[in-house]
């Protein structure tokens, strides 16, 4: 199964409301979640079951979608916002794979 | 405090073999399947291999497939990833991480790499 994330890359400003979309290439149901990755870091994950926050993830962030379209949406873009995001499928294991990356970059 | 701390990692030429080591502690590692995930400079997120909670099932990636083999120590709260005929595309931060499986009320919720570690450099270079 591959992951098509768009775009690869977005500009924006603090304020901003920020929506990055992950296709999936075969309906994936809602066995997708959605990671935030810091220069230097770990990734960290933000959302499961497609629209689940993990705990302690701030309510800004949100997931929706199923089948094979998903969208993470960032309400009111804060300043530690500004990471690379990842979606990926765990639906099956041929293989569990990540989308491409969405790089937000303050505008 | 749930962690995952890796090691391992270094230079090695081309052809060679490194062991790679993930240290859980602070929940109840036998219960797990484990995940390693690599990340080449610059590059995203590419899973490598799992392995289940009893090490009864385990899959690779194609790209690793017949080179590298997961493995894991329940009693030692340990997992491994012993690679060999290293690529020089093999070269890139691996991480260790923890697959958990989310019950709400109305039951399965969904999964996810919930705990990862803090990656180990693995470069291979002549």
């Amino acid at each position: 199964i591959q992951l098509t994330q768009s775009p690869s890359f977005l500009s924006a400003a603090v304020g901003d409301r920020v929506t990055i979309t992950c296709r999936a290439s075969q309906a994936i149901s809602s066995h997708l979640a959605w990671y935030q990755q810091k220069p230097g870091k770990a990734p960290k994950l933000l959302v499961y079951g497609a629209s689940t926050l993990q705990s302690g993830v701030p309510s800004r962030f949100s997931g929706s979608g199923s089948g094979t379209d998903f969208t993470l949406t960032i309400n009111s873009l804060q300043p530690e916002d500004f990471a690379t995001y990842y979606c990926q499928q765990l639906n099956t294991y041929t293989p569990l794979t990540f989308g491409g990356g969405t790089k937000v970059e303050i505008k | 405090e749930v962690q995952l701390v890796e090691s391992g990692g270094g230079l090695v030429q081309p052809g060679g073999s490194l062991r790679l080591s993930c240290a859980a502690s602070g929940f109840d590692f036998s219960f797990y399947e484990m995940n390693w995930v690599r990340q080449a400079p610059g590059k995203g997120l590419d899973w490598v291999s799992d392995i289940s909670s009893s090490a009864s099932t385990i899959h690779y990636a194609d790209s690793v497939q017949g080179r590298f083999t997961v493995s894991r120590n329940n009693a030692e709260n340990s997992l491994f990833l012993q690679m060999n005929n290293l690529r020089v595309e093999d070269t890139a931060v691996y991480y260790c991480a923890r697959r958990k499986f989310f019950y709400g009320s109305s039951g399965y919720q969904g999964d996810a790499f919930d705990v990862w570690g803090q990656g180990t450099v693995v470069t291979v270079s002549s």
